[in-house]
């Protein structure tokens, strides 16, 4: 079975500074999708990036890109020139499509906090 | 498009009581998912539906059921209530097929066991 780990629970940042969020997954497919979302206060997921693992090249979507290493099995997410409107808790999630089933498999989030 | 609804937006249920959570989406897509998110957890499948007429459990199913008789509705059915229920409910949708990769989520429902 896949698992999804985010190993830092809470991280902080200086508005305007960059911060990388980490997480690592398990799994023996070879083709699959990875995601980062965010969730702000009023609970509504928003998609943020996505990374194709057959693709070698790091997904970039203006101020947010990964670091997608997939022989360890990383999936990073880095924030470039924070802003208040950042702040809000993160999930990485990985989606799985075994016999065409697509299931997600969540993290269990890292809460940023952006400081003025 | 409206996308995903979900009703209610808020339920206190009392232990033993029963309800049913709506799910509606209204852009024809194929698979269907229910998950639930605790206090500062992630969130974890329930059940999930590739189609009409078709479901299958998530992880963590038990005190749940389901039913998926169109394309546009996947209600959660909650039986004999307990406090362990209590957690914020998302119903996520998707097209389907390798370039479909996008969840679209419903706003959550709220659900108190007390």
């Amino acid at each position: 079975a896949q698992t999804v780990t985010q190993s830092q629970p809470e991280m902080s940042v200086q508005e305007a500074e960059t911060v990388t969020l980490s997480c690592t997954y398990d799994t023996s497919e070879s083709d699959y999708y990875l995601f980062w979302y965010k969730q702000p206060p009023s609970r509504q997921m928003i998609l943020v990036i996505r990374q194709e693992a057959y693709k070698q090249q790091n997904a970039t979507e203006n101020r947010f890109s990964v670091n997608f290493q997939k022989a360890a099995k990383s999936f990073s997410l880095k924030i470039s020139d924070s802003q208040l409107g950042d702040a809000a808790m993160y999930f990485c999630a990985y989606r799985t499509s075994t016999s065409g089933t697509y299931k997600y498999i969540f993290g269990t989030g890292t809460r940023l906090k952006v400081l003025a | 498009n409206a996308g995903v609804t979900q009703t209610p937006k808020f339920r206190i249920l009392k232990i033993g009581q029963s309800m049913t959570l709506q799910c509606t989406q209204d852009m024809n897509h194929n698979y269907m998912y229910w998950y639930r998110q605790d206090p500062g957890m992630g969130l974890k499948l329930i059940y999930y539906s590739v189609g009409a007429g078709i479901t299958d459990k998530g992880e963590v199913p038990n005190g749940y059921n389901v039913s998926r008789s169109t394309t546009e509705d996947f209600p959660l059915r909650l039986e004999l209530a307990a406090p362990s229920q209590t957690s914020v409910y998302f119903c996520a949708s998707i097209k389907g097929g390798t370039a479909s990769y996008e969840q679209y989520f419903g706003p959550g429902t709220r659900l108190t066991v007390t």
